[in-house]
């Protein structure tokens, strides 16, 4: 079974509106990390936010928020007034931390901003 | 703090040829993660260690790949004989302590091209 889950191959957003990238994850480990990354076209990995197991309150960064509903192992970024430099691939990841302590990636989302 | 420092950025060799590629992490992390990056087969895991040793190499895709790490501060990835489908973008990444909170932090990446 896959541990990350995006469903969204692309998305497209207007410019200034909010979107949703959507991920699940699968994890039998009661502690654990969830991040999400952005990678432009240039390529670089840049994180964005983390959201532990345990935390009770949805993680913010800005204009990122991570909806984390942890009954339904779910972990979506929110991007409020998205910004034509949004554009890029999102990667959600999941770090257990009893388990073998890696890392693992999601597909991606591509996301667009229109202007 | 330098980050995580790869080289080379970019490295176009003819198929046969042994390509070496080396990783610096950032000082005091005790993970490193080695990904490789194509558009057919996303961000892969290739291999992690954590205090220098290697914890899972699964993910290497054959013998030809190989990866080391002498010391706390660098850590090699080698593929002999180099192949064309060897082409990809690989990344280090690296990781302090063992909780699900730490951030993976990247290298920018070596693009890897196999003539």
């Amino acid at each position: 079974a896959q541990k990350i889950t995006q469903t969204q191959p692309g998305m497209f957003v207007q410019e200034k509106e909010a979107v949703t990238l959507d991920c699940t994850y699968d994890t039998s480990d009661q502690s654990y990390g969830l991040f999400w990354y952005k990678q432009p076209s240039s390529g670089e990995m840049i994180f964005l936010i983390y959201q532990g197991s345990y935390d009770e309150q949805n993680a913010t960064e800005g204009r990122y928020s991570l909806n984390f509903q942890k009954a339904r192992k779910s972990a979506n970024l929110v991007i409020s007034a998205s910004q034509l430099g949004d554009s890029a691939m999102y990667f959600c990841a999941m770090r257990e931390v009893n388990t073998g302590n890696q890392f693992y990636f999601g597909t991606g989302t591509s996301l667009t901003v229109i202007p | 703090d330098a980050g995580v420092i790869q080289s080379p950025r970019h490295e176009v060799t003819e198929m046969g040829q042994e390509v070496t590629l080396r990783c610096k992490p950032i000082s005091g992390h005790n993970s490193l993660f080695w990904y490789r990056q194509t558009m057919m087969r996303g961000l892969e895991l290739l291999i992690y260690f954590n205090n220098n040793v290697p914890i899972d190499d699964s993910g290497m895709p054959e013998d030809r790949f190989s990866a080391k790490m002498p010391n706390a501060s660098f850590s090699t990835l080698k593929i002999q004989p180099s192949e064309p489908r060897d082409s990809a973008v690989y990344f280090c990444a690296s990781s302090s302590g063992q909780t699900g909170a730490n951030v993976l932090t990247f290298g920018a990446g070596s693009r890897l091209t196999v003539l």
